[in-house]
């Protein structure tokens, strides 16, 4: 059983640019969070999904970004045109249905605008 | 929004000594829950507490929650060296997704 795994660990985008983030949750589950953190903060919330549906995106930017969880493949998160201040470490988590043991988290992908 | 604020927001102690961290939240839960990250890393899942639970253990461990007062503490025993990383406190209430604090940044000193 791999984990949750995102890639890429790292992406550098130039302001403007489009960035595309993945994440594979672990075999089994069908619930996926995005989470951002900013350095020295605590993870906020962002996204919430299942399988082909959004279940709550309350803590996603109203603009340029957008998520996605096919029926096929892996979790998309997705910031059009960039800027500096989307800089930040994005993780995703899984949980099967009722989150009853808690999240499993992937190891994250550094976002750097440039 | 932040539900669970961690304190204090750095601690650091020499290896041996125990290590307390405390949170508290602001609404009713299901559920409250601890996670570890280092460096650089993701989270990891340490340790799950009941609202209707007051005590629990798992190793080093110890969690404690206070409903009434809409607190937990988190206890590491005997530190050690690998134990440097940010702890987090979240929060589950019914099928919202986790809210975390901000967190603990413990170093214990070898």
């Amino acid at each position: 059983n791999a984990g949750v795994m995102q890639n890429p660990r790292h992406l550098v985008r130039r302001r403007g640019q489009e960035a595309r983030l993945r994440c594979s949750p672990m075999k089994g589950h069908s619930h996926v969070y995005w989470y951002r953190q900013l350095p020295e903060e605590g993870l906020k919330f962002m996204v919430y999904l299942q399988k082909e549906n959004i279940i709550d995106e309350s803590g996603m930017p109203k603009e340029r970004f957008s998520a996605e969880f096919p029926k096929e493949g892996p979790s998309i998160l997705r910031i059009q045109q960039v800027v500096r201040g989307d800089s930040a470490a994005y993780f995703c988590a899984s949980s099967p249905p009722g989150q009853v043991n808690g999240y499993t988290f992937g190891s994250g992908t550094r976002l750097t605008v440039v | 929004s932040q539900q669970g604020e961690e304190d204090p927001q750095a601690l650091s102690i020499q290896e041996g000594e125990n290590a307390t961290m405390n949170c508290s939240y602001k609404t009713s839960i299901n559920n409250l829950q601890w996670y570890r990250q280092n460096s650089g890393r993701g989270l990891v899942h340490l340790i799950l507490i009941r609202s209707n639970e007051r005590e629990k253990h798992s190793g080093r461990l110890r969690v404690t929650l206070d409903t009434s007062k809409k607190s937990s503490s988190l206890l590491i025993t005997a530190s050690r060296a690998a134990d440097t990383a940010s702890y987090f406190c979240a929060t589950n209430s019914g099928n919202t997704p986790l809210v975390f604090g901000k967190g603990t940044r413990l170093s214990v000193i070898a």
